[in-house]
């Protein structure tokens, strides 16, 4: 089962535009992670929250994180053309769980 | 440079004919994982090691087997291939402190026919 879901599975924006991504998760965590995937290609790691952080920030991405509503939300600010990719947020293990977890991601696409 | 590789990037095998994907890296991670991406299901977990002579199955273990004999090494085993297999694999690592932030493989596709 996954314990991570995005939401909403494909986006599609104009170049210049915002897109704001969310993952929802079942469990506790102690920290959420975005991943970028460009086609076909391995998963890059974006930006870590951690369970005791509201919010985070790394040039364009803002990330948030409410853990009263088991909720994360990915923006990206001033999108271009090559921000065109998946994006999956993950949840590592915790406890005696000892799997990592991704949803099924977000396909974001930027038309120029 | 710091990087996980996988060998090969491209296969396509007949059904029953085994099969090892390697899977290595050169930080000295603890964790590694398995990963098997099909269009529609995102990534699912095949198999994952803690340390050396731990591994443990995931989601999707059925038909896969691995090993850990080293702290860098984690192949991925079909012993006996199937064409639901078929599908692009991602081998994974971290460490175990703190964040587990995952270093992704390039990805092996792999077709069974």
């Amino acid at each position: 089962s996954q314990q991570g879901e995005e939401d909403p599975q494909a986006l599609s924006i104009q170049e210049g535009e915002n897109a704001t991504m969310n993952c929802s998760y079942k469990t506790s965590i102690n920290n959420l992670q975005w991943y970028r995937q460009n086609s076909g290609r391995g998963l890059v790691h974006l930006i870590l929250i951690r369970s005791n952080e509201r919010e985070k920030h790394s040039g364009r991405l803002r990330v948030t994180l409410d853990t009263s509503k088991k909720s994360s939300s990915l923006l990206i600010t001033a999108s271009r053309a090559a921000d065109t990719a998946s994006y999956f947020c993950a949840t590592p293990p915790t406890g005696a769980n000892s799997k990592l977890t991704f949803g099924k991601g977000i396909t974001l696409s930027v038309r120029p | 440079e710091a990087q996980v590789t996988q060998n090969p990037r491209y296969l396509i095998t007949v059904t029953g004919k085994k099969l090892t994907v390697t899977c290595s890296q050169n930080m000295n991670h603890e964790y590694m994982s398995w990963y098997r991406q099909d269009p529609g299901l995102g990534l699912r977990q095949i198999y994952y090691s803690m340390n050396v002579e731990v591994t443990d199955k995931g989601d999707v273990p059925e038909g896969y087997k691995v090993s850990r004999k080293e702290k860098r090494n984690f192949p991925l085993i079909l012993e006996s291939p199937s064409p639901n297999q078929t599908s692009l694999y991602f081998c994974a690592s971290s460490t175990r402190r703190d964040s587990y932030e995952q270093y992704f493989g390039p990805g092996t596709r792999l077709t069974v026919t």
